[in-house]
């Protein structure tokens, strides 16, 4: 069984742009989640997605937003880019609701210049 | 917000010797999960705890859940040299799926 892909692993941005960054979770799990992780604030929840809604969200301003689609994979974008969005982006897929045993992609590494 | 505090920082040990770190919370959490991340790396699980005073064991490593629901330990037993890495822990709420990671323990281990 194919883990969770996220694409692409490595990015670099200019401060205002937006990003899109995508992940494809392990076949039958309805449940994906966002992480960030930096090395000043560790791995910090950004939302989840069970079935098409949004079912959780961090404190992380409205710049950061996601979708998931039928096939629940799942996009997140983050737009007006600013230098301190650089971190590593980790997408995680669960089977349950309960959204136990988060399963994680090797993440995307986003560098904003 | 809620907290998780992981200790130990960090750990230098020698091969074979056992490793036990342990998380702490402010609040209660219905599961324990326990991560094991590499540089460059998306984290790995490594065991999954559901009920107080629950213990498991995946080879090496052996984890505990808190009768109070708000600690975990893990231990590492006999360690080798590719244990090393970044070990995390992560509490679940009693409800929705948000995990709650704690700072991370690196563990280095000298062959």
């Amino acid at each position: 069984k194919a883990g969770v892909t996220q694409t692409p692993r490595y990015l670099i941005k200019t401060r205002g742009q937006q990003v899109t960054l995508s992940c494809s979770p392990i076949s039958g799990h309805r449940s994906v989640s966002w992480y960030q992780q930096t090395p000043g604030q560790g791995l910090q929840f950004l939302f989840e997605y069970f079935s098409e809604t949004q079912r959780n969200k961090g404190n992380f301003p409205g710049r950061f937003s996601g979708r998931q689609f039928s096939n629940s994979r799942s996009e997140m974008n983050v737009s007006t880019l600013e230098l301190g969005d650089s971190a590593l982006y980790l997408c995680a897929s669960s089977s349950h609701q309960s959204g136990t045993e988060a399963f994680f992609g090797q993440g995307t590494r986003l560098t904003v210049v | 917000g809620q907290q998780l505090n992981q200790s130990p920082q960090s750990m230098f040990i020698q091969e074979g010797e056992d490793v036990s770190m342990n998380c702490t919370s402010s609040s209660i959490f219905n599961t324990w999960l326990w991560y094991k991340q590499d540089p460059g790396e998306g984290p790995v699980l490594l065991i999954a705890l559901y009920k107080a005073g629950e213990l498991t064991s995946n080879g090496r490593l052996t984890a505990q859940f808190g009768i109070t629901r708000k600690d975990s330990f893990l231990n590492i037993s006999a360690s080798i040299p590719s244990d090393v890495g970044i070990y995390f822990c992560a509490g679940q709420e009693t409800s929705g799926s948000r995990l709650t990671f704690g700072e991370g323990t690196q563990l280095t281990v000298n062959p």
